[in-house]
């Protein structure tokens, strides 16, 4: 049972570069959402989604766009990346039901120079 | 949303009890409480949860307060691998109102 697998762990980018965060679940989780988290914050909500083809926005979605065509996948794209996007980003799934925990992803680490 | 209320940091000694507070005064009859904890340089990870009733899992405990406006969650023996940030964060029973709001949480230290 993988959970939930984010790819890649680790990026670097020039401000302006373009590319997706993968996130994917293999627990039929309805729901899932991208978080991120700077250095000594807690985690703010970027986008989620309830469902194939349904996504809304979290706190903090500027700069940021998700679609969700399959259950399994969520990903996560940078149209043209900034230096403020430096941050460590988080994928996580739950079913709706607000009696099941979530299962976050390890994380990716970004870096925009 | 509603919001919780926890210390910035509480230090334990290993192999001791520790008694995680989080207030929750404004919670309503459809919220969860939950607790998830973050281990430095990982993604946050699933604790426990309850609604009314205490709960107890190999992890911990949570004790809830009668009116449920507190909550305790409580690691029965502290171990090194313990030391976290514990995150309590109320999520809606249900539907797309459940997303989990992080507020800064309470950084444990276990001293050995």
């Amino acid at each position: 049972n993988a959970g939930v697998t984010q790819t890649p762990k680790f990026q670097v980018l020039k401000t302006g570069q373009s590319m997706t965060l993968q996130c994917a679940q293999d627990m039929n989780h309805e729901y899932m959402s991208w978080y991120r988290q700077d250095p000594g914050m807690g985690l703010r909500l970027i986008h989620y989604s309830v469902g194939a083809g349904i996504t809304d926005q979290g706190e903090v979605p500027n700069g940021y766009n998700v679609s969700r065509s399959t259950t399994e996948d969520f990903p996560l794209r940078l149209l043209s990346a900034a230096p403020s996007q430096t941050s460590v980003y988080f994928c996580a799934s739950s079913s709706l039901e607000g009696n099941y925990g979530y299962t976050f992803g390890s994380g990716t680490r970004l870096t925009v120079v | 949303d509603a919001k919780t209320t926890q210390p910035n940091s509480m230090e334990s000694n290993e192999e001791e009890p520790v008694h995680l507070p989080c207030n929750h005064s404004t919670i309503s009859g459809t919220d969860y409480i939950h607790w998830y904890r973050q281990l430095p340089s990982q993604g946050p990870e699933y604790v426990i949860h309850g609604l009314t009733s205490n709960v107890n899992n190999r992890m911990a405990s949570l004790a809830i307060a009668e009116d449920r406006k507190s909550s305790t969650l409580i690691l029965h023996r502290a171990t090194l691998r313990d030391a976290a940030v514990y995150y309590c964060i109320l999520r809606f029973y249900g539907g797309s109102q459940g997303n989990l709001i992080f507020g800064k949480g309470t950084k444990l230290s276990v001293k050995p």
